[in-house]
């Protein structure tokens, strides 16, 4: 099946710098990255995603990139403000195999941003 | 996005209890849905999938008579612990899609708590 490995666990930034979170994943039949935020006790919600068939992908202060050949894909978020605190979430979505359909998750990455 | 509810939000129940926790899709049709587990600081585990009309699929080590799920509706899926136990304690949270390799919007999440 599929595996997802994430990093850092934990991430402490200034508010207004950069802060980057990789993931790599195992199975070359993924081809569907969702990325989650979810704040303490709620649920995840899907910030970013990316499909096989692209690059890059921007949508204002988030931007994520995949490198199929290398399996692994990155959330970048510029400009962060303390309300991006949270942990996220990195997965994976099998397009075939075993694991069809099911989303695989990365283990989160505690995010700190401090004023 | 598309809408799941899932309730109750947060249950406390005596150790031997059975718990009932519901899933819906409010405004679309979930023909797959997902249950997962989420200990404290820790990312989601899958615990099985559910087609409509058909047996829910477990994954590995989840006991499928302790976990009763019924998938039976389009809009509608549940989770029974059966004869919880304190180490069953654990936030709960449902996905919801309209199809395998589709997004999955999940629901709020219930916290589980057994004494």
């Amino acid at each position: 099946g599929e595996n997802v490995e994430q990093h850092p666990s934990t991430l402490s930034v200034q508010e207004g710098d950069s802060a980057v979170i990789k993931c790599t994943y195992s199975d070359s039949a993924s081809n569907y990255f969702p990325w989650y935020k979810q704040e303490l006790g709620k649920r995840p919600q899907l910030i970013i995603d990316i499909r096989s068939n692209v690059g890059e992908k921007k949508d204002q202060r988030i931007a994520v990139t995949l490198n199929k050949t290398a399996k692994h894909f990155s959330l970048h978020i510029t400009e962060t403000q303390p309300e991006d605190s949270a942990v996220y979430f990195c997965a994976a979505l099998p397009a075939g195999g075993t694991s069809y359909g099911k989303l695989t998750f990365g283990q989160g990455t505690i995010l700190t941003v401090h004023p | 996005g598309a809408v799941v509810s899932q309730h109750p939000s947060r249950v406390i129940c005596k150790s031997g209890t059975s718990v009932k926790i519901e899933c819906r899709s409010l405004d679309f049709q979930a023909t797959t849905m997902f249950w997962y587990r989420q200990f404290p600081k820790k990312s989601l585990m899958l615990m099985a999938t559910s087609n409509e009309g058909s047996k829910a699929t477990y994954e590995q080590g989840v006991e499928k008579d302790k976990f009763l799920i019924n998938h039976a509706s389009l809009t509608l899926s549940t989770l029974t612990v059966t004869s919880a136990h304190p180490e069953d304690s654990s936030f709960y949270i449902c996905s919801a899609s309209s199809g395998r390799g589709n997004e999955q919007f999940f629901g709020p999440g219930t916290r589980l708590t057994v004494l």
